[in-house]
């Protein structure tokens, strides 16, 4: 079973529209987190969520609504997508934070192109 | 504001020889850092983790060493296998416990 799974897994959709990439984690995990690596690699985190309550919030255009309705899934909806959403963008887990010796999870990626 | 820098973007080794990648960061006041591994296409991955009153940490072919003195930390890999081919990522811990900041990342290519 994968611990961390995210969906779709590629996304292409055009300039102006609405998407929505959704995450669960089967690991029984209190926090959840959403990244964005751009094409250069470079991994920068978006939002992290400690038992469903925002803890993190990178300064991301309001665009990008998170949302969490249980400890278990955390989905990332976009509006209005720019040319410059283009990513692949990483859902993740932890027990508590990471700065407690627990490890982050990542997800497999869902790579958003927009046209 | 916080930084992390890698030394070498792209790192090409033979197989079997050891690989050495570098870190750099500038938050004296990170006391946790761990090494993620990228294969294409794909999530990362941990591989080792250190805490600040650690100088060194060995795993299954690989090791971790701080330098807190200078903010660098480094992972090395013993005998380096064509699946070890990835990037690399450090993140050091950062100013919130729910934040990792991760590094440039480095490109390993190993060469049959």
């Amino acid at each position: 079973d994968t611990a961390v799974s995210q969906t779709p897994k590629y996304l292409v959709t055009q300039m102006g529209n609405d998407k929505s990439i959704k995450c669960e984690q089967n690991l029984g995990h209190d926090t959840m987190y959403w990244y964005k690596q751009d094409s250069k690699k470079f991994l920068k985190i978006m939002f992290s969520y400690n038992n469903k309550e925002l803890i993190i919030n990178e300064t991301v255009p309001n665009r990008f609504s998170p949302k969490s309705p249980d400890k278990a899934h955390l989905n990332l909806h976009i509006n209005s997508l720019e040319l410059g959403d283009s990513a692949v963008y990483f859902c993740a887990s932890s027990q508590e934070g990471q700065n407690s010796g627990n490890t982050i999870y990542f997800g497999e990626g869902s790579w958003l192109t927009v046209v | 504001g916080e930084s992390v820098g890698l030394h070498l973007p792209t790192l090409s080794v033979q197989e079997g020889d050891n690989s050495i990648i570098n870190c750099a960061y500038s938050n004296s006041a990170s006391d946790y850092f761990i090494w993620y591994k990228q294969e294409s296409g794909k999530g990362p991955q941990f591989i080792i983790d250190i805490r600040s009153n650690m100088d060194k940490r060995q795993g299954q072919r690989v090791t971790v060493l701080l330098n807190k003195t200078v903010k660098h930390l480094s992972l090395q890999i013993a005998a380096t296998q064509p699946g070890d081919s990835a990037v690399y990522f450090c993140a050091p811990g950062g100013d919130s416990s729910y934040k990792l900041i991760f590094g440039s990342g480095t490109r390993l290519l190993v060469r049959p």
